[in-house]
């Protein structure tokens, strides 16, 4: 499983755009590129999820580069509600054809948005 | 948008007991999961279950834990002899392929005393 690293934590203003980057150097070719976002006393909840280049969908956009190699979660215009733990997780969709996906978390980045 | 249920939302037991902690999954996934969050730490795995059977499982669940999908719609997880150690918050999450990602439910904090 690849090992990710991200900030542990980033402040924001509202209404300002956040990136959270994730290192990802030793991710394989059949791995994909995952966000959940968490708030307090809350399970997991997926954000977005990539391959390469560049996702996008109604809350996200998650930028890939070429070597895959990092990813960028961008949220266009936060709020306090964004305030939340945010997960870049990454591995290998069914690969080993065992009908599962052990998910390996991280310790996230804890994003503050301030008013 | 469908999700997944988990029920109770708290339970106390004391150490030594059993525990039951449910999961209703969303109704058309076939993978179900367990992971586990001890307050301050990361999300951690426990276990994968796909037709009726474990997948995966990791080194903390051991003989103490179980898994079972007793009908149709419920998935648990029993821990039999519960110790302190084992107080944290329980998730349950499903998903409707291998490539699709997880659906969590809002957990079970369990509190062992």
């Amino acid at each position: 499983l690849a090992k990710t690293t991200q900030p542990i934590s980033m402040d924001s203003y509202e209404g300002q755009e956040v990136n959270i980057t994730c290192s990802h150097n030793n991710i394989a070719t059949n791995d994909y590129i995952t966000w959940y976002q968490q708030f307090p006393s809350q399970g997991p909840r997926f954000i977005i999820q990539g391959y390469k280049t560049k996702v996008t969908n109604e809350v996200a956009s998650l930028f890939i580069p070429a070597d895959r190699k990092s990813s960028t979660l961008s949220l266009p215009r936060v709020s306090l509600s964004d305030t939340a733990v945010y997960y870049c997780l990454v591995g290998d969709h069914g690969y080993s054809g065992a009908g599962s996906y052990q998910l390996t978390f991280g310790k996230g980045t804890k994003l503050s948005v301030i008013p | 948008e469908p999700e997944v249920t988990q029920t109770p939302s708290h339970q106390v037991t004391q150490m030594g007991q059993e525990v039951i902690l449910r999961c209703v999954p969303i109704s058309n996934h076939l993978y179900f999961y367990w992971y586990r969050q001890i307050l301050g730490q990361k999300v951690e795995f426990l276990v994968s279950f796909y037709n009726n059977e474990i997948s995966e499982k990791s080194e903390i669940f051991d003989d103490q834990f179980s898994v079972e999908r007793p009908d149709g719609s419920n998935f648990t997880l029993k821990i039999r002899s519960t110790k302190l150690e084992d107080s944290a918050m329980y998730f349950c999450a499903s998903s409707d392929s291998q490539n699709s990602p997880l659906h969590f439910g809002n957990g079970t904090r369990l509190t062992v005393t």
